[in-house]
């Protein structure tokens, strides 16, 4: 079984500045990564994915994350944050066959500060 | 771009009392899922669906709880009997076949309040 560790509850940071979330996982099988955005009162919005190839994959918004296979992490960086980047940050994992169910994480508020 | 949709957005119930979401995946996409936010909580899988029955279930997913798709297009949850401890935000999710299998594209949710 899978799960998914995001330290940060909440994570306030000043508009322009850099930020980064910090996801790790636990999985005994190969894994996808997933980062999904939440505004308020809105769904879930995929930000970016791992699924293979590259370690380094990039998003919408400016977003960009690193998949790190010996630290079991997943971290969400943007090097220069906008109020409209205030939301909840999930990161989440499924089982690289294909069509699994999706773990959370608690997921982190990025709160950001004008 | 297709989007996942479902409806009621808001859906309020007394106790005790049946109610069904309901989601419209996205067309040409051939697995669907549900998930629960409770308020504060981490969002959590429910259910999937494929082929016309489910392939797999969380441990939430008891008996109150089933899953239809009475056509081509809905993809519905039914809670036959609701508790107070079903309030929560519920995500209908769908994933197609071929290059994007992998990626579950959710609805904006119904927020059900159990009263």
């Amino acid at each position: 079984a899978q799960s998914v560790t995001q330290l940060d509850s909440q994570v306030p940071v000043f508009e322009e500045a850099p930020v980064e979330l910090r996801c790790n996982y636990s999985s005994s099988v190969s894994v996808y990564l997933f980062w999904y955005v939440q505004y308020p009162n809105q769904g879930l919005q995929l930000l970016l994915k791992y699924l293979s190839g590259s370690t380094l994959v990039k998003g919408i918004n400016g977003f960009e994350a690193e998949f790190n296979k010996s630290q079991t992490s997943f971290h969400l960086r943007k090097p220069s944050v906008h109020i409209s980047d205030t939301a909840e940050y999930f990161c989440a994992v499924s089982e690289n066959s294909g069509n699994t169910p999706l773990v959370f994480g608690k997921g982190t508020r990025l709160s950001v500060i004008a | 771009e297709p989007e996942v949709t479902q409806t009621p957005s808001h859906q309020v119930t007394q106790m005790g009392q049946e109610v069904i979401l309901r989601c419209v995946p996205i067309s040409n996409h051939l697995y669907f899922y549900w998930y629960r936010q409770i308020l504060g909580q981490k969002v959590e899988f429910l259910v999937s669906f494929y082929n016309n029955e489910i392939s797999e279930k969380s441990e939430i997913f008891d008996d109150q709880f089933s899953v239809e798709r009475p056509d081509g297009s809905n993809f519905t949850l039914k809670i036959r009997s609701t508790k107070l401890e079903d309030s929560a935000m519920y995500f209908c999710a769908s994933s197609g076949v071929g290059g994007h299998t992998d990626t579950q594209y959710f609805g904006p949710g119904t927020r059900l309040t159990v009263l």
